[in-house]
């Protein structure tokens, strides 16, 4: 069965320091997703992309994220300066249509020092 | 703000009875509902999900009940068993987004042989 996959699956870094997390969607979805979840709390949406444009963002997503589909595979999330609060899960989502069922990756787990 | 609830945090419960987990909303807005089951270190695994034209959808072991009036949902697995034991995640599509899921906290349900 086609599944979302991200990679690394663990990644630690310094404060300030700049992250990229990969996924690569299910191979015929169009509408692709990031959410995160801080420990303890709920997984919260951070952007939807399609078409290669952001098509929605969360108040979450300020300038020191951007998204990216750099080839026709990968889904990247980028964190420019990387702060103690943007330590959690992140997950990857791919759909058909936004209006479709979202599938999600296994989450890169993100810990920033 | 939370615009989906799930007040149980944990749930336990004999093999073979039946599992109810519940699911608040404050947005009459909402149109769409899904439920999300999560083991340890794997992302949301997508499990059923109904509109809001709809009161029931069955899939198998799994029924979700709508109510609109009194803005709830449960997730009903029957019978349970040993490998539901998981976090059960409501979400609801907020109406007119691109994709965006607003996910309550989640209810740990503890299936006991």
């Amino acid at each position: 069965e086609p599944e979302v996959t991200q990679t690394p699956s663990h990644q630690v870094t310094q404060m300030g320091q700049e992250v990229i997390l990969r996924c690569v969607p299910i191979s015929n979805h169009l509408y692709f997703y990031w959410y995160r979840q801080i420990l303890g709390q709920k997984v919260e949406f951070l952007v939807s992309f399609y078409n290669n444009e952001i098509s929605e963002k969360s108040e979450i997503f300020d300038d020191q994220f951007s998204v990216e589909r750099p080839d026709g595979s990968n889904f990247t999330l980028k964190i420019r300066s990387t702060k103690l609060e943007d330590s959690a899960m992140y997950f990857c989502a791919s759909s058909l249509d936004w209006a479709e069922t979202q599938y999600f990756g296994p989450g890169t787990r993100l810990l920033v020092l | 703000d939370q615009q989906v609830k799930q007040n149980s945090p944990s749930l336990s419960v004999q093999e073979g009875r039946i599992s109810i987990l519940n699911c608040d909303y404050t947005n009459s807005m909402f149109d769409y509902f899904l439920w999300y089951k999560k083991y340890p270190a794997e992302g949301p695994t997508f499990l059923i999900s109904i509109s809001s034209i709809k009161d029931k959808n069955e899939d198998g072991r799994f029924t979700v009940f709508l109510n609109k009036s009194a803005k709830h949902l449960s997730l009903h697995i029957v019978p349970s068993q040993p490998g539901d034991s998981a976090v059960y995640f409501c979400a609801a599509s907020v109406p007119g987004s691109q994709g965006n899921l607003i996910f309550g906290k989640g209810t740990k349900l503890s299936v006991k042989p």
